[in-house]
C-alpha cells in the first residue's frame, strides 16, 4: 500500500519562507513523477507543482513559480517543496501526490494526508 | 488556461442515480479523470481516463463523455458516496487543472 506523509506546514508570517517534505513507503518512488496540490480549506483543489521521477522536469502552476521550487531524492524516497516569499493566498493544505505515469502528464493515484500551511502575520 | 464548471451540488435520495457533469472549452480533446473527497480525507481517484475504475472502486461509478462535457455518475446511490467530486484535466501547456468541485448530498 502506498503511503505519503507530509509534514514541515505551520505559521509562517508574509514574505518568508517554509519547506514541506514528502516521505514515500510502499512504492518504487523512482518510477514517479510526483506532485504537490494544495486545498484552501472549504475551496477546491489546486495543482502547485510536479517533478519527474529523475528530476529532469518540473512544472509550476503561475501563482507560484519563481517562488516555490521542487525537488526530490530517490536514495530517500522523499519529495520537498520550498516555498519561499510567502503570501497569505499561499495559505491551504499541501497535499504530497503521486501520479501515474513517470513524466509529468494524465492524473494522481494516490495521496497524503496534508500538511497545513498558514500564512499570516 | 483550460477551465472545467461542475455544478455547486446536487441532491440525489438513496437507491437513485446522482450526474456530475463537467464543462470545458477545450475538453473534447483531453481525457478526464474524477476524483472523490469525503469530509476530512484525502481525494480519492475513481474514474480515470474518461471510464476507467480503479480497482477496489465500486462498479456503480462510472464516467463518460460527450463533446465537451464529461459525466460521472454513480447508481444507486448510498450513503457513504456523500463527497465532493472533482474532474481533472491534463494538457502540455495548461499542465493539471481541477474542476470547480460538485457536492453530492444524499437525502
Amino acid at each position: 500500500e502506498v503511503r505519503l506523509v507530509e509534514s514541515g506546514g505551520g505559521l509562517a508570517q508574509p514574505g518568508t519562507s517554509l519547506r514541506l517534505s514528502c516521505a514515500a513507503s510502499g512504492l518504487t518512488f523512482e518510477d514517479y513523477a510526483m506532485h504537490w496540490v494544495r486545498q484552501v480549506p472549504g475551496r477546491g483543489l489546486e495543482w502547485v507543482s510536479g517533478i519527474s521521477w529523475n528530476s529532469y522536469s518540473s512544472a509550476y502552476a503561475d501563482a507560484v513559480k519563481g517562488r516555490f521550487t521542487i525537488s526530490r531524492d530517490n536514495a530517500k524516497s522523499s519529495l520537498f517543496l520550498e516555498m519561499n516569499s510567502l503570501r497569505g493566498d499561499d495559505t491551504a493544505l499541501y497535499y504530497c501526490v503521486k501520479g501515474e505515469q513517470p513524466t509529468l502528464m494524465y492524473y494522481f493515484d494516490s495521496w497524503g494526508q496534508g500538511t497545513l500551511v498558514t500564512v499570516s502575520s | 488556461s483550460s477551465v472545467l464548471t461542475q455544478p455547486p451540488s446536487v441532491s440525489v435520495a438513496p437507491g437513485k442515480t446522482a450526474t456530475i457533469t463537467c464543462a470545458g472549452n477545450d475538453i473534447g480533446h483531453k481525457s478526464v479523470h474524477w476524483y472523490q473527497q469525503k469530509p476530512g480525507l484525502a481525494p480519492v481517484l475513481v474514474i480515470y481516463f474518461d471510464t476507467d475504475r480503479p480497482s477496489g472502486i465500486p462498479e456503480r461509478f462510472s464516467g463518460s463523455r460527450s463533446g465537451n462535457t464529461a459525466t460521472l455518475t454513480i447508481s444507486r446511490v448510498e450513503a457513504g458516496d456523500e463527497a465532493d467530486y472533482y474532474c481533472q484535466v491534463w494538457d502540455s501547456i495548461s499542465n493539471y487543472v481541477f474542476g470547480t468541485g460538485t457536492k453530492v448530498t444524499v437525502l
